[in-house]
């Protein structure tokens, strides 16, 4: 059962445009929900995470969304640069998870010059 | 704080062998988790350890095995090898039991490949 869904599978964006990736999860009992960032050859890094008590969360060019009460949440990376083009994963994990992560199936990124 | 340290990072193997697989966590992390990722899959919890304990395990069959030492490093040992299996394995560590004790850092990974 896949409990963290993620779209689009593939993103195509411009140099300086705006990439948008959502993720959708089931299970309630999540209360942590990190995004990592991957590129050929490497581990996950993490990207940022948020926390269910805020609606949104800000580092540099990447933003959190956070919808409770739709169980969803997005990335937003603005100002796109070829250098973000990897793949991104969603992930939803907690406490009361016991501290797995369930990822989403990813999307590969790619920004065109 | 140099990061996690999984090895070898590459490992050929033929179907019915074992491999065991190694990871060094962050130093100061007590919590070692492992994934499997695969192109079809995606990335899969298999177990984590917590102070030699297994904590969590998903869904994998009993070939898939983990320890954990005294010093946190972590082992991981897949038995009677399957073409299936071919991964990237990851391991990841975490602080736990701190304000952001549950983010993980995750290693480099072991691309297995059976043949």
């Amino acid at each position: 059962q896949q409990q963290v869904k993620q779209s689009p599978q593939s993103l195509i964006v411009q140099k300086g445009g705006i990439s948008i990736i959502n993720c959708a999860y089931e299970n309630t009992a999540f209360d942590y929900f990190p995004w990592y960032q991957q590129f050929p050859g490497k581990g996950p890094a993490l990207l940022i995470a948020i926390r269910p008590d805020v609606s949104e969360k800000k580092e540099g060019r990447f933003t959190i969304s956070f919808n409770k009460s739709a169980k969803q949440f997005s990335l937003h990376i603005m100002d796109s640069q070829p250098g973000d083009s990897a793949t991104y994963f969603c992930a939803a994990g907690g406490e009361a998870a016991g501290n797995k992560l369930t990822f989403g199936g990813g999307t590969r990124v790619l920004v065109k010059p | 704080k140099a990061g996690v340290t999984q090895t070898p990072r590459y490992l050929i193997k033929t179907r019915g062998q074992q491999v065991t697989l190694s990871c060094s966590p962050i130093s100061g992390h007590r919590s070692v988790s492992w994934y499997q990722q695969t192109p079809g899959q995606g990335l899969q919890f298999l177990f984590e350890y917590f102070s030699e304990t297994q904590r969590n395990k998903g869904n994998f069959p009993g070939r898939f095995s983990g320890r954990q030492f005294s010093n946190s490093r972590s082992e991981m040992n897949v038995s009677t090898l399957e073409l299936g299996d071919s991964a990237l394995y990851l391991c990841a560590s975490s602080l736990l039991f701190s304000e952001s004790g549950e983010t993980q850092y995750f290693g480099p990974g072991t691309r297995l490949l059976v043949l």
